[in-house]
């Protein structure tokens, strides 16, 4: 069965540092998102990407925040300097179509730690 | 904006016996789809069940279903013949007709008794 896949699984990286968060999509699927879950909080959506632009993103997703496909397979999110309050869960995911018609399929998080 | 809360931070169920989740969202909209997402320890995100708000039949898979009241904006999850497998977090969510994004509620901690 075709899966979101996320690299790494769990990040640990210094206070000011840059970090890139990894997500292969499913393979026909044409939207993107990220979501983040701060410990014992609730998901948040973050961005959502559809033919190489950003079609909405949240007020957390600032300046230091950027998301692009590289090679037509992965799907990755950068925070270009790391605060201690970005330490969460990043979920990826993604869909054939958008719409709840289809369903959003969440790849397995990476846990960003900041320290 | 729409905003979904879920009251019960945890509930406690007997295996084998039934328990209800509740849901409530606020939003403006008339078309709109509603969602329950399982997170097990493991942390990833499964589809329970999901309501397109337009049908009035409530959801139904296997030993999950819900109750959908439109005009109470209330979205109930029922796990029947609750198993150990069902311990994890619930959580219940709102899309918009525009289908861009997911908003979730605070999420229902679900333990399960043997």
């Amino acid at each position: 069965e075709p899966e979101v896949t996320q690299t790494p699984s769990h990040q640990v990286t210094q206070m000011g540092q840059e970090v890139i968060l990894r997500c292969v999509p499913i393979s026909n699927h044409l939207y993107f998102y990220w979501y983040r879950q701060i410990l014992g909080q609730k998901v948040e959506f973050l961005v959502s990407f559809y033919n190489n632009e950003i079609s909405e993103k949240s007020e957390i997703f600032d300046d230091q925040f950027s998301v692009e496909r590289p090679d037509g397979s992965n799907f990755t999110l950068k925070i270009r300097s790391t605060k201690l309050e970005d330490s969460a869960m990043y979920f990826c995911a993604s869909s054939a179509r958008q719409g709840a018609r289809t369903e959003a399929f969440f790849g397995q998080g990476t846990r960003l730690t900041v320290v | 904006a729409q905003t979904v809360t879920q009251s019960q931070p945890e509930m406690s169920v007997q295996e084998a016996e039934t328990v209800t989740l509740s849901c409530t969202y606020d939003t403006s909209e008339s078309d709109y789809y509603l969602f329950w997402y399982k997170q097990p320890p493991s942390r990833q995100m499964i589809l329970v069940i999901r309501q397109e708000a337009y049908k009035q039949q409530n959801a139904t898979e296997n030993r999950f279903s819900v109750n959908f009241q439109k005009a109470a904006k209330s979205f109930s999850l029922k796990i029947s013949d609750s198993q150990l497998g069902d311990a994890a977090m619930y959580f219940c969510a709102y899309l918009g007709a525009a289908g861009n994004k997911l908003t979730f509620g605070g999420g229902t901690r679900v333990l399960v008794k043997p």
